[in-house]
């Protein structure tokens, strides 16, 4: 079958970095995708790897290991406007998109 | 942002009664999808079309049908609901799915209430 793994809830505090884990087991791999979604709103899409290592854009950087089914998001300096719902999904062999459940992402000042 | 509406924003509606929910989009993208949003869940795809009157099933088909008549528009429709379907749907677009650097982009979302 097919999988994808996040922890339900992280919580940090403002000015901190956060790591946000994802596994994943899909029938074929075609990459790895990470939204965002604030409560009541549309996923907006942050980032996409598809070759193993890491992919840096601004304050959020995002991690791939093919050979071992598994990414992170890394959020850096974190601000109060990064409380949202982290989605992990990742694109299968019929280039259609397996998703998480989501992390939600607590704030703290 | 892309052009994407979706329509109505929010409906609650009776057990057994049919319901249409449109998808409208700008971009002329090939590609459209309905998803279903529930707490505890990923995304779920419902129904996909890859051009007009192209349309595929997904992951959660049942009770769902689909119809695109122009490329701009993306109908979906449940022909009696039930309360389990009551649930956010989400439209969204994407120029091909075949690599990363054309993600889909997400409408604004309905949410649907069946009492």
């Amino acid at each position: 079958g097919q999988n994808i793994d996040q922890p339900t809830e992280m919580t940090a505090t403002e000015g901190a970095i956060v790591q946000i884990n994802c596994t994943y087991q899909t029938s074929g791999f075609n990459g790895l995708f990470w939204y965002q979604q604030h409560a009541g709103e549309a996923p907006t899409f942050l980032s996409y790897n598809v070759l193993d290592g890491l992919e840096e854009k601004g304050r959020f950087s995002s991690f791939l290991s093919r050979s071992k089914g598994y990414s992170y998001l890394l959020l850096k300096e974190l601000q109060m406007k990064d409380s949202a719902s982290y989605l992990c999904a990742s694109l299968d062999s019929n280039y259609q998109l397996i998703w998480g459940a989501g992390t939600k992402l607590i704030i703290k000042p | 942002d892309a052009g994407i509406t979706q329509s109505p924003r929010h409906k609650v509606t009776e057990t057994g009664t049919p319901v249409t929910l449109r998808c409208h989009q700008t971009e002329n993208h090939r590609y459209m999808y309905w998803y279903r949003q529930d707490p505890g869940h990923g995304l779920r795809l419902i129904h996909y079309s890859y051009g007009v009157k192209d349309t595929d099933k997904g992951e959660v088909s049942d009770g769902y049908s689909v119809s695109r008549s122009k490329t701009e528009d993306f109908l979906l429709t449940l022909e009696s609901a039930t309360s389990s379907q009551t649930s956010v749907y989400f439209c969204a677009i994407s120029e091909s799915p075949g690599t990363g650097t054309d993600t889909q982009y997400f409408g604004p979302g309905t949410r649907l209430t069946v009492l």
